[in-house]
């Protein structure tokens, strides 16, 4: 069992819904993360959050919006997304955010955007 | 810009006989490097990692040996079991543009054959 407990594991959405993703870690870990994947596609990273604070946005557009209540919660909202954004979008949180510290992912959430 | 690279989309090994991945990066910046195993379904899951100062780290039966000059690394499984059946990334962190990143390869997908 992961560690990273990511909800839900799978969702279809309108390309009007606005829709939220979640994701919970109780490992005291310090640093959150959001990827996307595609398909025979290596993780792209999408925002890095560390010590509850948004250290690193790559460029993402804004219909996806990240959120880190606390600690051992990150969201990502969703809104007016494109088909093209279907993916699996993983989870991760890490000790520190350092470079050595190694990356626990969640499952995953599988999005289908119709 | 694909900055860590796995040549081999695929492998098939036989059960018992070494696998041996094969990684390679382009940035001299990068100075830790992991390996991850990732089933359908699920999220990668970090395997064993080695930072730059080292050529070799050994966990069992998986091994990471770093080339620096050759900016190489390879992951050997030996033996092969066919639980180890999976999509295998490499990974490689360093300080980049935004901060600390984590860097995937595009993966190889390894088959162990009873």
């Amino acid at each position: 069992d992961t560690e990273v407990t990511q909800t839900p594991k799978h969702l279809v959405m309108g390309m009007t819904n606005k829709k939220s993703l979640k994701c919970e870690q109780h490992m005291g870990h310090r640093a959150m993360y959001w990827y996307k994947q595609k398909a025979k596609k290596p993780p792209e990273l999408m925002f890095v959050y560390s010590y509850e604070k948004l250290s690193i946005n790559e460029s993402v557009p804004s219909r996806f919006s990240p959120e880190c209540p606390n600690s051992s919660l990150l969201n990502l909202h969703l809104h007016a997304l494109q088909p093209e954004d279907s993916a699996l979008y993983l989870c991760a949180s890490s000790q520190d955010g350092t470079a050595n510290s190694p990356l626990h992912f969640g499952n995953g959430t599988r999005l289908t955007v119709t | 810009d694909q900055q860590v690279k796995q040549n081999s989309p695929s492998l098939s090994v036989q059960e018992g006989r070494i696998s041996i991945l094969n990684c390679d990066y382009t940035n001299s910046m990068f100075d830790y490097f992991l390996w991850y195993k990732k089933y359908p379904a699920e999220g990668p899951t970090f395997l064993i990692s080695i930072s730059s100062i080292k050529d070799k780290n050994e966990d069992g039966r998986f091994t990471v040996f770093l080339n620096k000059s050759a900016k190489h690394l390879s992951l050997h499984i030996v033996p092969s079991q066919p639980g180890d059946s999976a999509v295998y990334f490499c990974a490689a962190t360093g300080i980049g543009d935004t901060g600390n990143q984590f860097y995937f390869g595009t993966g190889t997908s390894l088959t162990v054959i009873p």
